[in-house]
C-alpha cells in the first residue's frame, strides 16, 4: 500500500557538521509535507513544512527537499548541535485530508 | 511547551480495566486529533474532531475505543476493557482548522502501560 518511509533508522554526526535527513513517500496524491522532531519524553515537535508545488524551503537552520519526480523528501540541518539529537520523523498529508501519515522515523545523534 | 497539555502524563492500568485520558488544546484551535505512537514508531492516526464533531476515525479504533469533545474543547479518549496491545503513547494534537493551514501542535502524550 501507499506509505511514507524513511532510508535509515539511525543517523549519527558530529557536531559542527550537515546531516541529511531522508525520506521517501508513495503517495502521488500527496500535497504537504511536514517535519518533525520528537526528544525523548516528548510529544513531536514541528520543524519545517513545504507543499507539492514548491521544490525547497528553508528555515533558521534546516532546509527541506522535495523531489516529486522519485518521491522523495530531505531535511538538512545545518552546523548540527547537540540539541538537535532526538527522532525525526517525515509526515504527509493527501490533498483536502487530514489523515496525516508519518514515517518511522531516524534517530539523529550529534556527537560532541 | 505547545500549549497542548494531557493528563496523566503516565498510567499504568491491569489488563480488562478502563482508563480515560484527557487533552486540552490551544483555546483557539479548533480542530484536535488523537494518535497512537509505539515504540520506534511514527504516530498512526485514530480519530480527529472539528469543534465538537468526529469527523473522522481512523480502522485502528476499535469498538473498545471512544473519543469526546462534548464542547468543542477539551477531549477525552477512553480505552474499555484495555488489553496488553493498548500499552503506548497516546498523542493529542491541535490545529487552527483554517482551509490551507495543516500545522499541528501535540502535546506531551500519555505513556499507557498495560500489566
Amino acid at each position: 500500500g501507499e506509505s511514507v518511509g524513511l532510508h535509515l533508522p539511525t543517523l549519527s554526526v558530529q557536531e559542527g557538521d550537515n546531516s541529511i535527513i531522508n525520506c521517501a513517500y508513495s503517495n502521488s496524491a500527496s500535497d504537504y509535507f511536514i517535519w518533525y522532531k520528537q526528544e525523548s519524553g516528548k510529544g513531536p515537535q514541528f520543524i519545517i513544512d513545504i507543499r507539492s508545488n514548491m521544490d525547497k524551503r528553508q528555515g533558521q537552520r534546516v532546509t527541506v527537499l522535495l523531489n516529486k519526480t522519485v518521491k522523495h523528501l530531505s531535511l538538512q540541518i545545518a552546523a548540527t548541535q547537540p540539541g538537535d539529537s532526538a527522532v525525526y520523523f517525515c509526515a504527509e498529508i493527501p490533498y483536502n485530508n487530514n489523515d496525516m501519515r508519518f514515517g518511522a522515523g531516524t534517530r539523529l545523534t550529534v556527537k560532541p | 511547551d505547545t500549549g497542548v497539555s494531557q493528563d496523566p502524563r503516565h498510567k499504568i492500568t491491569k489488563r480488562g480495566q478502563n482508563v480515560t485520558f484527557r487533552c486540552d488544546p490551544i483555546s483557539e484551535h479548533n480542530r484536535l486529533y488523537w494518535y497512537r505512537q509505539t515504540l520506534g514508531q511514527g504516530p498512526e492516526f485514530l480519530t480527529y474532531f472539528q469543534n465538537e464533531a468526529q469527523l473522522e476515525k481512523s480502522r485502528l479504533l476499535s469498538d473498545r475505543f471512544s473519543a469526546e469533545r462534548p464542547k468543542g474543547s477539551f477531549s477525552t479518549l477512553e480505552i474499555q476493557r484495555t488489553e496488553q496491545g493498548d500499552s503506548a503513547m497516546y498523542l493529542c494534537a491541535s490545529s487552527l482548522g483554517l482551509a490551507g493551514t495543516y500545522e499541528q501542535y501535540f502535546g506531551p502524550g500519555t505513556r499507557l502501560t498495560v500489566t
